[in-house]
């Protein structure tokens, strides 16, 4: 079945930093690719998505590119503010099906 | 607009107990969606609505989950003879049009579901 890997966190940064937050799929087909954000004590939101291969998703000063030849959807951003600590899904939606398949989540920390 | 919302926010019973939880979309939103979050982990899908008819609900784990969609706005998810195992966030999604560029899944805050 669909699966979505991501990296373990936390992920602790200092502010301005560059943020790389690994994601990497396996699924049949053609997916979309998604982001979710989880800021503290709110819910699911979406940050950005990717409908095909080499798309990129942008949003907020964060960026990710479908790579169909290394299944992958990395996020990244290149100077991260505190305000940006969150948990961050990775996820998918396989060829044909609505719902949506999450990686465990990264928690990212955001230092001043 | 008002977004998806989800009562009880909590809910603690004891194990073999009845539980119902509930959803209301965002008005208009066709598609309903059923996810269980557990600590540290990623949302699970449970069931997929499309209007009042359940399209997907091959994430529902065993026949002790049911959920329904009556009118084709609110849902409930129904949980009989609960077991400690079951204590997760519920959380609850709707979409305008799934499938297209309007098929974006918007997050209700989730029910904290606790057996005892």
């Amino acid at each position: 079945g669909d699966s979505v890997t991501q990296m373990e966190g936390p992920v602790t940064l200092s502010e301005e930093a560059f943020l790389t937050i690994n994601c990497t799929y396996t699924a049949t087909g053609y997916p979309s690719l998604f982001w979710y954000v989880q800021y503290p004590g709110e819910g699911l939101q979406l940050l950005l998505k990717a409908t095909k291969a080499d798309d990129k998703g942008s949003n907020k000063g964060f960026e990710a590119t479908y790579r169909k030849e290394t299944t992958s959807f990395h996020l990244e951003k290149g100077s991260v503010q505190v305000s940006d600590s969150a948990v961050y899904f990775c996820a998918l939606s396989g060829a044909g099906r609505r719902a949506l398949t999450f990686g465990s989540g990264t928690r990212l920390q955001v230092q001043p | 607009g008002a977004g998806v919302s989800q009562t009880p926010s909590n809910k603690v019973t004891e194990k073999g107990k009845y539980v119902e939880l509930r959803c209301d979309p965002i008005s208009g939103h066709t598609a309903l969606y059923w996810y269980r979050q557990s600590l540290g982990q990623g949302p699970e899908f449970l069931i997929y609505f499309q209007g009042t008819g359940a399209a997907d609900d091959s994430g529902l784990p065993n026949d002790r989950f049911f959920a329904v969609r009556p009118e084709g706005s609110v849902s409930t998810l129904k949980i009989q003879r609960t077991e400690r195992g079951d204590s997760a966030v519920y959380l609850c999604a709707s979409s305008l049009r799934p499938g297209t560029g309007e098929g974006e899944q918007y997050f209700g805050p989730g029910t904290r579901l606790t057996v005892t």
